[in-house]
């Protein structure tokens, strides 16, 4: 079965500091997406990235990075210089090419405090 | 291009009373998802309409809901009768047809939070 854990529930930083969202994930299939969301206090899902499982190279954009290690089955997300715009929830999630559903972690929340 | 939208925004009802949420597409997305987040836990996916027919509705919580897309285009999702339960944020996501060996993105909607008092 996929398996999507977020183990940490709730985050809280002070702006300009260095944070890092973990994420675990399970399946039995050698072809996956993995997948970062934010959902900020509005509440619309804000898509931020995608990875296939044979792309293990690490991503940065601008402040954001994510680091995918097969060998642990994780798929981190940093966010360097945090911003007050930052906080948000954040999931990561996983997903399949023959199943359309996305299977999403329980979120982490992410408090940046000024 | 518009994106997906969804209507209400938000939604307050009384328990035991109807309450029917609409999705649309983007335009010529065939594939249409309903996912839902409750209280503190994940999202979680409801179904999925492939043009008018369900392709999995494997994550539907029980004969409470009602979910339609009738002419394959925009969806509704009905609860009927609600419980306090069933409050969250319910988010719609489409995605087009893909190409062989191409990923098929689901773009989502803004959500419907749901209050049922």
């Amino acid at each position: 079965a996929q398996k999507v854990t977020q183990a940490q529930t709730e985050i809280s930083v002070v702006e300009k500091e260095d944070v890092t969202l973990d994420c675990v994930y399970e399946t039995r299939d050698t072809t996956y997406y993995l997948f970062w969301y934010k959902q900020p206090p509005s509440g619309e899902l804000v898509f931020l990235i995608r990875r296939n499982s044979f792309d293990e190279q690490n991503e940065i954009s601008g402040r954001y990075s994510w680091n995918f290690q097969k060998s642990t089955s994780s798929f981190n997300f940093t966010i360097t210089a945090s911003q007050v715009v930052d906080s948000a929830v954040y999931f990561c999630a996983l997903s399949d090419p023959w199943d359309d559903k996305i299977i999403f972690g329980k979120g982490t929340r992410l408090h940046i405090l000024p | 291009e518009a994106g997906v939208t969804q209507f209400p925004s938000h939604s307050v009802i009384e328990k035991g009373q109807t309450v029917t949420l609409r999705c649309d597409p983007i335009s010529g997305h065939d594939n249409l998802y309903w996912y839902r987040r409750v209280m503190g836990k994940e999202i979680k996916f409801l179904l999925h309409f492939v043009k008018e027919s369900k392709q999995d509705e494997s994550g539907m919580p029980n004969n409470r809901f009602l979910a339609e897309r009738t002419g394959g285009t925009y969806s509704t999702l009905k609860v009927q009768p609600a419980e306090l339960e069933d409050s969250g944020v319910y988010f719609c996501a489409s995605s087009q047809v893909p190409g062989q060996g191409s990923y098929n993105e689901q773009f989502f909607g803004p959500g419907t939070r749901l209050t049922v008092l």
